[in-house]
């Protein structure tokens, strides 16, 4: 089984400052990692995902995430964030073989403050 | 345009009343899933559907059903045997193809709340 551990339910941050989302994971079988966002009253939107290859993966926004085999951690980082980014975050893994079914971390409210 | 829709957006329900919650695809994907949203707890996996007319129950099905009739659509019932039914309810979708990872797509959700 897979469990995903976000170790902060709530992050508020300064416009322009930058910011760091921790998420680790169990898993006793190989998985891909992913970030979701999800904006208010809306459905996730994927973020970045690692399925192999380099262990540092970027958004199209400025996001990145690295994925880190030994700590078992995939935390997402942002070197300076907008207002815009105010959102809930979703960390959750997949299992490479058989169905593909997400495993959902508790989700991390980030608050930009002007 | 293609995506997934659900509807409604907002549903109100006596207890003790079944109700019905719409998910509907047009992205040619070959599976359905069904989430469930509380807060602080994060997206719990209700059932899930890879072809037509077969399903599984995810972590917490209970009080829940399904069907697969069709490979656009696949409804979720929230029965009276949910103890605690008010919650953001999220479908999303994805192909199936042998190796790799395929994205899951999700829908806008439906807030059910139960009176």
């Amino acid at each position: 089984a897979q469990s995903v551990t976000q170790l902060d339910s709530q992050v508020p941050v300064f416009e322009e400052a930058p910011v760091e989302l921790r998420c680790n994971y169990s898993s006793s079988v190989s998985v891909y990692l992913f970030w979701y966002v999800q904006y208010p009253n809306q459905g996730l939107q994927l973020l970045l995902k690692y399925l192999s290859g380099s262990t540092l993966v970027e958004s199209i926004n400025g996001f990145e995430a690295e994925f880190n085999k030994s700590q078992t951690s995939f935390h997402l980082r942002k070197p300076s964030v907008h207002i815009s980014d105010t959102a809930e975050y979703f960390c959750a893994v997949g299992r490479i073989q058989g169905a593909q079914k997400l495993v959902f971390g508790q989700g991390t409210r980030l608050t930009i403050n002007p | 345009d293609g995506g997934i829709t659900q509807s409604p957006k907002y549903l109100f329900r006596k207890e003790g009343q079944n109700v019905t919650l719409s998910c509907e695809q047009n992205l040619n994907h070959d599976a359905m899933y069904w989430y469930r949203q509380d807060p602080g707890q994060g997206l719990r996996l209700i059932y899930y559907s890879q072809i037509v007319n077969d399903f599984q129950k995810g972590d917490i099905a209970e009080g829940y059903s399904v069907s697969r009739e069709k490979k656009e659509s696949f409804p979720l019932t929230v029965t009276s045997a949910q103890k605690n039914p008010t919650a953001f309810y999220l479908c999303a979708s994805t192909l199936m193809t042998s190796g790799g990872y395929n994205e899951q797509f999700f829908g806008p959700g439906t807030r059910l709340t139960v009176l």
